[in-house]
């Protein structure tokens, strides 16, 4: 059955950035995308974005384009997301989901990783 | 940026209740393009409903949904235990956002 598994919680200081890791098992990786959705403590869901794992494509919720970069690794079946200068208010669950296309819904989610950001 | 607006925001009910949560769009969103997830403590959302009235793999019958252009409705028709969590919806026609949440919780 499809896996999701996620790297672990995160600590960072402001101004720096933070690379969280999704790794695929179950299916084809390189036939869907992966995207990226972050929940802050106490809230709701935001969409980071979405990328290919096939040819590459992306695309970002304008609020983090500049800041959030979204790979893969088709050799490993991961999926990357980092997003750099980091503020208090990215404190926040950051989930990965399988997703064939860009604007889907998303029937399987990793556990989330913890990011948190202190001084 | 389209947004969702959930009411209420705390839907006190008690087991075998109906629950009806709403949710409403700042601009007409294509009914094809509509979802809703439900999230319990600790947990990842899970999938519920898309399309606006299509039901995900294993979810039960009690859960329906329906609507279309600026108004969408959750419908659980008898609420078991399970049922007391989170609600969120989703709209992914005109890039992605998500409500507000509406908790349901055991009156």
């Amino acid at each position: 059955q499809v896996h999701l598994v996620q790297s672990a919680t995160e600590v960072k200081k402001p101004g720096a950035s933070v690379k969280v890791s999704c790794k695929a098992s179950g299916y084809n990786f390189s036939s869907h995308g992966i995207t990226w959705v972050r929940q802050a403590p106490g809230q709701g869901l935001e969409w980071l974005g979405w990328i290919s794992a096939s040819n590459a494509n992306r695309r970002s919720a304008q609020k983090f384009q500049g800041r959030v970069t979204m790979t893969t690794d088709t050799y490993t079946s991961t999926a990357y997301m980092e997003l750099r200068g980091l503020r208090s208010d990215d404190t926040a669950m950051y989930y990965c989901a399988r997703s064939k296309y860009p604007l889907r819904p998303f029937e399987y989610w990793g556990l989330g990783t913890q990011v948190t950001v202190s001084s | 940026e389209i947004v969702l607006t959930q009411s209420p925001g705390t839907l006190s009910l008690s087991p075998g209740e109906r629950g009806t949560l709403s949710c409403r769009a700042s601009q007409s969103v294509g009914s094809s393009y509509f979802a809703w997830y439900q999230q319990k403590p600790g947990q990842a959302p899970r999938l519920l409903i898309y399309s606006a009235s299509s039901r995900a793999t294993g979810v039960p019958d009690r859960f329906s949904g329906s609507g279309s252009g600026t108004d969408f409705t959750l419908t659980i028709s008898r609420l078991e235990p399970e049922d007391f969590a989170v609600y969120y919806c989703q709209q992914y026609g005109t890039s992605l956002t998500f409500g507000g949440g509406t908790k349901v919780e055991v009156k």
